[in-house]
């Protein structure tokens, strides 16, 4: 499975764009970029996939590179409530591929008032 | 509401004492997994199910049983736990393996071992 590596941590003004991004060299072509975050101790959240388009949806957007080598979450307007680790994970895809998620350490990102 | 459920939400034991923690999903999802999560080691996958009675171990599976008798179910057993096991534990599913799908999560077991 391809690894990711993200920033260890970012600060963001509220209201501001939040830019995380996520590098992922060893991307393979059925590999998914996939998002997620955990708020304190939660379980962690989805927020958001793609392959290699451009995605958005209510809670953010993906920018995948061309060459599928990075990508980037933005979360359009921070608010506080956004402050919590986000993790970059890439997944197989494919029928019969093992599911096996891999979670790195993400970056915890802190919206500032 | 499509939901995964673990219980209990906080477990304080003593080593050497077997425990079971639930976990359980509304949504007919094929694969469940196990995630332990300690500071500095971020979410680990402990072990893995695709299906009824198909289980796999994940990166830290020692000291830990799973069963997947039924689709919606998948326990956690603990035959004896010690001081090391103390950790966050997360139960995740989602639809089926190799599809693009999202995992849910469950809300957490916080497990303490003296």
């Amino acid at each position: 499975d391809a690894k990711t590596t993200q920033p260890p941590s970012m600060d963001c003004a509220e209201g501001r764009a939040a830019n995380l991004p996520c590098n992922h060299s060893t991307i393979s072509g059925n590999e998914y970029v996939y998002w997620y975050r955990q708020i304190h101790s939660q379980g962690p959240q989805y927020i958001i996939h793609g392959l290699k388009n451009n995605e958005t949806n209510e809670m953010a957007s993906l920018i995948i590179t061309e060459d599928r080598k990075s990508s980037t979450l933005i979360l359009p307007h921070a608010t506080l409530r956004d402050t919590a680790v986000y993790y970059c994970i890439v997944r197989p895809s494919g029928i019969g591929s093992y599911d096996k998620v891999i979670f790195g350490p993400g970056t915890s990102l802190s919206v500032i008032p | 509401e499509a939901q995964v459920t673990q219980n209990p939400r906080y477990l304080i034991t003593v080593t050497g004492k077997k425990l079971t923690v639930t976990c359980s999903q509304n949504m007919n999802h094929e694969y469940m997994s196990w995630y332990r999560q300690d500071p500095g080691l971020g979410l680990r996958q402990i072990y893995y199910s695709m299906n009824v009675e198909v289980t796999d171990k994940g990166d830290v599976p020692e000291g830990y049983k799973v069963s997947r008798k039924e689709k919606r179910n998948f326990p956690l057993i603990l035959e004896s736990p010690s001081p090391n096991q103390t950790s966050l534990y997360f139960c995740a599913s989602s639809l089926g393996t190799g599809l693009n799908t999202e995992a849910f999560f469950g809300q957490g077991t916080r497990l303490t071992v003296v």
